[in-house]
């Protein structure tokens, strides 16, 4: 079964711009779950979806958005980049999303490098 | 809110044990886990345990977890250059409504030496 896939890998963006990031959850999977990592922040949760709902939200400003289509998949968006968005976002899949033992597997995820 | 801590880095030789330890603050924490992220690569899932066991081994990885102090640990067994990497332990708590949202430790540096 494949996992969980990113695209793309790594972008380079100028402040102000916007940027679409995708994620393809593993087959069967309906919650897809977002997370930044930075090295001052750590790992940080951005936002869940699941059946095209957004279940839970972290503690991001309005610019981060994000969606979930009828497969599954997701897209999140960043608008009026900052240099402070440069990071790598994650993102993680699970079958129900109901928590604890129903496990997150993340892809790769994407570079994002705002000049 | 919640908060996981981690030491940041470890060394130890090839063949030795390493132990990580991770302790948290939210006491509705039902699951914890353990994620390996190497260079350049996402989090690999590793193991987790459930809050009501105390221990759990899978191969040449145990965890304990202390519920009382709040403590989890890691133990890899023979460790080998391979397990160089950075290990995050994470904690998802109840939350209303459902669905997921790990809080993650800061991390902690293995390096296996030879």
């Amino acid at each position: 079964k494949a996992g969980v896939t990113q695209t793309p890998r790594y972008l380079i963006k100028t402040r102000g711009q916007q940027v679409t990031l995708s994620c393809s959850p593993i087959s069967g999977h309906r919650s897809v779950s977002w997370y930044q990592q930075t090295p001052g922040q750590g790992l940080q949760f951005l936002f869940e979806y699941f059946s095209e709902t957004q279940r839970n939200k972290g503690n991001f400003p309005g610019r981060f958005s994000g969606r979930q289509f009828s497969n599954s998949r997701s897209e999140m968006n960043v608008s009026t980049l900052e240099l402070g968005d440069s990071a790598l976002y994650l993102c993680a899949s699970s079958f129900s999303g109901t928590g604890g033992g129903d496990t997150q597997y993340f892809g790769p995820g994407t570079r994002l490098t705002v000049l | 809110g919640e908060d996981v801590e981690q030491s940041l880095f470890l060394s130890v030789r090839e063949g030795d044990s390493s132990v990580i330890n991770c302790t948290y603050t939210d006491s509705s924490s039902t699951y914890l886990y353990w994620y390996k992220q190497e260079p350049g690569a996402g989090l690999q899932l590793l193991t987790y345990i459930f809050s009501n066991m105390d221990m759990k081994q899978d191969q040449r990885l145990t965890v304990l977890l202390n519920k009382k102090d709040k403590h989890l640990s890691l133990r890899i067994a023979d460790t080998q250059t391979g397990d160089s990497a950075i290990y995050f332990c994470a904690e998802i708590g109840g939350l209303t409504g459902g669905g997921n949202k790990l809080t993650f430790g800061t991390g902690t540096q293995l390096k296996v030496e030879l």
